[in-house]
C-alpha cells in the first residue's frame, strides 16, 4: 500500500521541550511539505523540500526545523522557541515540486495533533 | 504574494440539493493550477478536483464541478445531489509556481442535513 504515514497521531509535550514529528512516504515523491492547521486559519506552510538534502522555509518557519536526508522521510522538529505549538500538523508530498503540471497534486498524511501541556 | 479567499466560513445544504462554494484568488501569473480539497471529520485531506488555468473548459468529477472565471479570478465549487458524506471542510488552493508551493484559503465548512 503506497501512501504517507505520520506518527504519532496524538502527541503531548511539556513546555520547553523539543519534539519531533515523523513523516514517511513510499510514493517515490521528490517533494515533501509540512503544514500547520489551526481553527479558522486554513493550512499554513511551515517548511518544504523539493529534493533530498534541500529544504526551504515556508510562511511560518520560526520555531521549527526540518531535515531531508532520505527521499522518503521529512521529520519536523518543534522547538521550545515555538511560542504556540499546540496545533494539528499535516505532512504532504508530490511527485515534483518544481514543475508546473498536474504533478503538483499533493497527497496528505493523516496528521499529528500536538498538544503542549 | 498570491492570496486565496474563501468568503463563506460555513454553508448548509439539504440532501439531494445543490450547493456552491466560493473562492477567489489574486495572482499576476497566467499559467497555474487551482485545487479543491475536502477534509472530513477524520481530518484526512482528499483532493476533490483540479483546474488548469490554460484550459477554458471547467473541470468535472462526478457530482463535483467548478466554475472557473479566469478574468474574475474566481474558482467556485458546485456540489450536485448533495450527500451526507459530503459534510466536511472544503479548502480552495492555488499552486504558486514561483515558489512551488500551494497557498490555501481558510476553508468553508459544509453542513449537510437529511
Amino acid at each position: 500500500d503506497g501512501g504517507i504515514t505520520q506518527s504519532p497521531k496524538y502527541l503531548f509535550r511539556k513546555e520547553g521541550q523539543n519534539v519531533t514529528l515523523s513523516c514517511e512516504q513510499n510514493l517515490n515523491h521528490d517533494a515533501m511539505y509540512w503544514y500547520r492547521q489551526d481553527p479558522g486559519q486554513g493550512l499554513r506552510l511551515i517548511y518544504y523540500s523539493q529534493i533530498v538534502n534541500d529544504f526551504q522555509k515556508g510562511d511560518i518557519a520560526e520555531g521549527y526545523s526540518v531535515s531531508r536526508e532520505k527521499k522518503e522521510s521529512f521529520p519536523l522538529t518543534v522547538t521550545s522557541a515555538q511560542k504556540n505549538p499546540t496545533a494539528f500538523y499535516l505532512c504532504a508530498s508530490s511527485i515534483s515540486g518544481a514543475i508546473l503540471s498536474s504533478y503538483n497534486e499533493q497527497f496528505f498524511g493523516p496528521g499529528t495533533r500536538l498538544t503542549v501541556l | 504574494a498570491q492570496t486565496v479567499t474563501q468568503s463563506q466560513p460555513e454553508m448548509s445544504v439539504q440532501e439531494a440539493e445543490t450547493v456552491t462554494l466560493s473562492c477567489t484568488y489574486d495572482t499576476s501569473e497566467s499559467d497555474y493550477y487551482l485545487f479543491w480539497y475536502k477534509q472530513p471529520p477524520s481530518r484526512q485531506m482528499i483532493l476533490v478536483i483540479r483546474q488548469e488555468a490554460y484550459k477554458q473548459q471547467n473541470a468535472t468529477e462526478n457530482r463535483f464541478s467548478v466554475n472557473f472565471q479566469k478574468a474574475a479570478k474566481s474558482f467556485s465549487l458546485k456540489i450536485s445531489d448533495s450527500q451526507l458524506g459530503d459534510a466536511a471542510m472544503y479548502f480552495c488552493a492555488y499552486w504558486n509556481s514561483g515558489y512551488s508551493t500551494l497557498t490555501f484559503g481558510k476553508g468553508t465548512m459544509l453542513l449537510v442535513s437529511p
